[in-house]
Order: structure tokens, then C-alpha cells, then sequence
């Protein structure tokens, strides 16, 4: 079974801080995702990737940054973290990008306080 | 943007079948049909994907439509362990950008006994 790991289960942070979201996948998959999760707003897109050092916009990539410098890791940047970033963060990776496949880890929870 | 469109809650009993249906009304002509369920504290697991007519897998059924505006999820005789909120999506993420995959807010289905 594919497997994506996320570094951290939770995470506090304070505003202003650099924050870093580390996320590992172990199945040799091109395309990775990251998503926050906020109630009642479901799941949103924040930065893809479909290759090594290539990087696409989701809906919603203010305040954020990733950079993909291996096949297997994708990381989520937040360069000056503020308290509306508080959310769940979900990694993702897919062989398709048909919306098919897609294994999400377990999530990072970030409080930014 | 294939915005979907489900309803926010269902319930049901054990034994029971539970349908959840999609409303998709602007499907493009490549794009798939793709359920995800979650569960609290988890990232999204893949169910099913389908393009026309009927899939089955040993989890569910996926009906669609000749037109494809429209696409239900069948779980055959629900138990406690199938509460979770599920996912419709629909679409594709291009290279070049432009999210056409969105999660939406899902249906949170409870089962009871």
C-alpha cells in the first residue's frame, strides 16, 4: 500500500513564524497535493505538484509556498504564519490526475496563535 | 468548474442501503466521477470512480446517467463503521494550472443501530 506520512499530527505555532509542513509519500508517485480542511469549507486545494521543482496553484495558494525538491517530498511553506491559516493541513499524492488514486496522509493540525 | 453539489446529511440504519447522490451540471466531456469517504481525525480514502453507466467494486456502486449530470453512490447494507462524510469530485487538475478538481463539503452519513 501506498503510504504518505506528514510529519506532524499537530503543531502551535505563533504568528509571524516560518512554518513548515514536511509530507513523504513511499510509492514513486508524480503528482502530490496539498489541501487544508475547515468546516463547513471541505477540502481546498493550496499548491500541486506534477514533478520534481514543478509547482501549480490550487484555489487558494495566498500565503503559502511549497517546494518539491524530491520526487518523494513535498513540503507546505508558511512564510509569516497568521492565526486564519489555523487549520487541518492535508498531504496527498496520485499516480492520475483524474482525481483517482489519490492517498492522503493523515493530516497536520496547525494552530497558529 | 464541475461545481458538485450533495446534501449535507444523511442517516440511516444497519442493514439498511444508503444513496448519495451528486449533482454535477457542468461536466465536461473527459471528466471522471470520483467518491471519496473520510473519517474524523483521517485523510480521504478512495471508494469508487466511474465515467458512464454503472461500476461496482466490493465497497459500493456507482450509478451514472446518459447525460451525466448526476451520479449516486450505493452502499449496500450500511453499518456503524460506515458513518463518514463522503466526497463527490469531478474533473481534472490540468498541467498549466487551473484547479478543476474540487472536493466540496461532502455528506456526513450517520448510521445507527
Amino acid at each position: 500500500d501506498v503510504k504518505v506520512t506528514q510529519s506532524s499530527r499537530y503543531l502551535v505555532k505563533r504568528t509571524g513564524e516560518k512554518v513548515f509542513l514536511e509530507c513523504v509519500q513511499d510509492m514513486d508517485h508524480e503528482n502530490m497535493f496539498w489541501y487544508r480542511q475547515d468546516p463547513g469549507l471541505g477540502l481546498r486545494l493550496i499548491y500541486f505538484s506534477y514533478d520534481v521543482k514543478m509547482k501549480e496553484k490550487g484555489d487558494i495558494p495566498e500565503g503559502y509556498s511549497v517546494s518539491r525538491e524530491k520526487k518523494e517530498r513535498f513540503s507546505l511553506i508558511l512564510e509569516s504564519a497568521s492565526t486564519n491559516q489555523t487549520s487541518m493541513y492535508l498531504c496527498a499524492s496520485s499516480l492520475g490526475r483524474q482525481g483517482d488514486g489519490y492517498t492522503f496522509g493523515s493530516g497536520t493540525r496547525l494552530t497558529v496563535v | 468548474l464541475a461545481k458538485t453539489t450533495q446534501p449535507i446529511s444523511m442517516d440511516s440504519y444497519e442493514g439498511q442501503e444508503v444513496n448519495i447522490t451528486c449533482s454535477h451540471n457542468n461536466i465536461a466531456t473527459n471528466d471522471y466521477i470520483t467518491w471519496y469517504q473520510q473519517f474524523p481525525s483521517q485523510g480521504p480514502r478512495f471508494i469508487i470512480q466511474g465515467y458512464k453507466t454503472k461500476v461496482t467494486n466490493e465497497v459500493a456502486s456507482l450509478f451514472i446517467p446518459a447525460d451525466r449530470k448526476s451520479s449516486t453512490l450505493s452502499l449496500p447494507r450500511v453499518s456503524l463503521s460506515d458513518t463518514a462524510v463522503y466526497y463527490c469530485l469531478v474533473g481534472d487538475i490540468p498541467r498549466g494550472g487551473g484547479n478543476k478538481l474540487t472536493f466540496g463539503t461532502g455528506t456526513q452519513l450517520k448510521v445507527e443501530l
